[in-house]
């Protein structure tokens, strides 16, 4: 089975901090994705890559930026931490017509 | 931006009922189709993928998917309360990329 692994479970951090989340997949996908997800809002993509050094805006990038120097690990960074950025982050990655594997999440709080 | 709608329940079920879930979605030139279940406090995981108008089934779970009317749903025989959890749809489109689209999610209940 595919692994997705995510660095943190919980992660709180001040208001205009440099926060990075880290997922980590152990089959060769190409594909890495970084989610957030609210109540009621649902799944939001923010960003996503197709390969090593590539990487491409999803819904909601505003406030973050991604890293993919090697395949297997795609890093996602808040610049600045701001309050509206407290939530659940999931990163995902697949292969080919296959669903997403999702890693455990991050739930992050910033005070 | 695709729509993908789902009632967001809660919807319950006794125990041993069907519980039916449906997905509505916007694009019509959507491939793949799946659905993903998430307990309170966890990740989604996969339970289904469908890729052709009809039903598949495995196990207590039955995906259709109707092209023409641009629906896809799932049907979970026998619910036991551990199918208690929110049912997420997502839908991937042709061509552009790898890109999913989800729903909001349906809130299922399995009463004992």
């Amino acid at each position: 089975d595919v692994k997705v692994t995510q660095s943190s479970r919980y992660l709180v951090k001040r208001t205009g901090e440099k926060v990075f989340l880290e997922c980590v997949q152990d089959m060769d996908h190409e594909n890495m994705f970084w989610y957030r997800q609210d109540p009621g809002l649902g799944l939001r993509l923010i960003y996503f890559s197709y390969d090593v050094k590539m990487k491409e805006k999803g819904d909601i990038p505003e406030g973050y930026s991604v890293s993919r120097e090697k395949k297997e690990r795609f890093s996602l960074i808040l610049e600045s931490a701001s309050t509206n950025q407290t939530s659940m982050y999931l990163c995902a990655s697949r292969v080919s017509n296959y669903g997403y594997t999702f890693g455990s999440g991050t739930r992050l709080t910033v005070v | 931006q695709k729509e993908v709608e789902q009632n967001s329940g809660p919807l319950s079920v006794p125990e041993g009922a069907i519980a039916s879930l449906n997905c509505t979605y916007s694009d019509r030139v959507s491939q793949s189709f799946f659905w993903y279940r998430q307990y309170s406090g966890k990740s989604p995981e996969l339970i289904m993928s469908i890729y052709s108008n009809g039903d598949k089934e495995d196990g207590r779970f039955t995906a259709q998917l109707n092209k023409a009317s641009q629906y896809v749903s799932l049907l979970i025989r026998d619910s036991q309360p551990s199918d208690s959890a929110t049912y997420l749809c997502a839908v991937k489109e042709v061509g552009t990329g790898n890109q999913f689209y989800f729903g909001t999610g349906t809130s299922l209940t399995v009463i004992p």
